[in-house]
C-alpha cells in the first residue's frame, strides 16, 4: 500500500502561470482533502470531497479549483498563480465512520515568484 | 469562530525532563487527534481520542481528552532528542455539508536539548 501520494514534490512557478497538483490514494477512502501549510498558521483546508464527482469549499478556497473524477484521485488546480500561494500543500484522505482519522500525503512545496 | 489553540508554541527542554503541551478548542467535539511533523516531512498520526476521559500512551508520550473543559494534553515523560518535532492537535467539527472536517491548532515546536 502506497497510502497517499502527491505529485510533484516541488515546483516553482512564475506569477500568472497555472498548474495542477495530483493526489492519489489506494485505501479506498471516500473523503479527500487539500490543505495548505504556512509558517505559524498550522494547516488550513482549501477544498474537500466526500465522494467521486463531488467537491466543496474549505476555509481558504479562493484562487484554487479541484476535481474528483475518480475516487482515488483528487486534483488541485491553480489557474493563475500568485506569490501568496507559495506554501506547502498537503493532501489527505479518510473514511466515514467513528474514526475520521486523516492520512496525509508527503506534501508539495510550491514557490511562486 | 471555531478555534483550536495550542500552547506553548515553542518549547525547548532538556533531555530527561517532563513537560505538557495543551490544546484548547472552542467547538463541541468528542474527537481529537494528535499528529507529529518532522521538518520537511508530512504529518504522522500519534493518537486518536474518541471520548471524554480518553487516555492513550505510546512510549514517552501520553495524550488525554477532557471534552467538558474542551482541553487535551500531550504529556512528555523523560524527553529524548528523538522527540524533537512539531506537534499538532486537530479537532473534528461538523461541517455545513453534513460531513466532518478538521480544525488544526497552530502547532507546538518542540526541541529537546542533549
Amino acid at each position: 500500500n502506497a497510502g497517499v501520494t502527491q505529485t510533484p514534490k516541488f515546483r516553482v512557478l512564475k506569477t500568472g502561470q497555472s498548474m495542477t497538483l495530483l493526489c492519489a490514494q489506494d485505501m479506498n477512502h471516500e473523503y479527500m482533502y487539500w490543505y495548505r501549510q504556512d509558517p505559524g498558521m498550522g494547516l488550513r483546508l482549501i477544498h474537500y470531497s466526500v465522494g467521486e464527482g463531488t467537491t466543496a469549499k474549505g476555509e481558504v478556497p479562493d484562487g484554487y479549483n479541484v476535481s474528483r473524477l475518480k475516487k482515488q484521485n483528487f486534483l488541485l488546480g491553480l489557474e493563475s498563480a500568485a506569490p501568496s500561494q507559495t506554501s506547502v500543500y498537503f493532501c489527505a484522505s479518510s473514511s466515514p465512520g467513528q474514526i475520521y482519522e486523516q492520512y496525509f500525503g508527503p506534501g508539495t512545496r510550491l514557490t511562486v515568484t | 469562530e471555531l478555534k483550536v489553540e495550542q500552547n506553548p508554541l515553542f518549547l525547548s527542554m532538556q533531555e530527561g525532563k517532563n513537560y505538557t503541551i495543551y490544546c484548547n478548542y472552542s467547538t463541541t467535539s468528542d474527537r481529537l487527534y494528535w499528529y507529529r511533523q518532522d521538518p520537511g516531512k508530512s504529518l504522522e498520526s500519534l493518537f486518536v481520542l474518541l471520548s471524554n476521559g480518553a487516555v492513550k500512551q505510546e512510549g514517552r508520550l501520553m495524550a488525554s481528552l477532557d471534552t467538558k473543559a474542551r482541553l487535551s494534553t500531550l504529556h512528555i515523560t523523560a524527553a529524548v532528542h528523538d522527540l524533537s518535532a512539531t506537534y499538532f492537535c486537530a479537532v473534528d467539527t461538523l461541517f455545513t455539508s453534513g460531513t466532518y472536517k478538521y480544525i488544526f491548532g497552530t502547532g507546538t515546536r518542540l526541541k529537546v536539548l542533549a
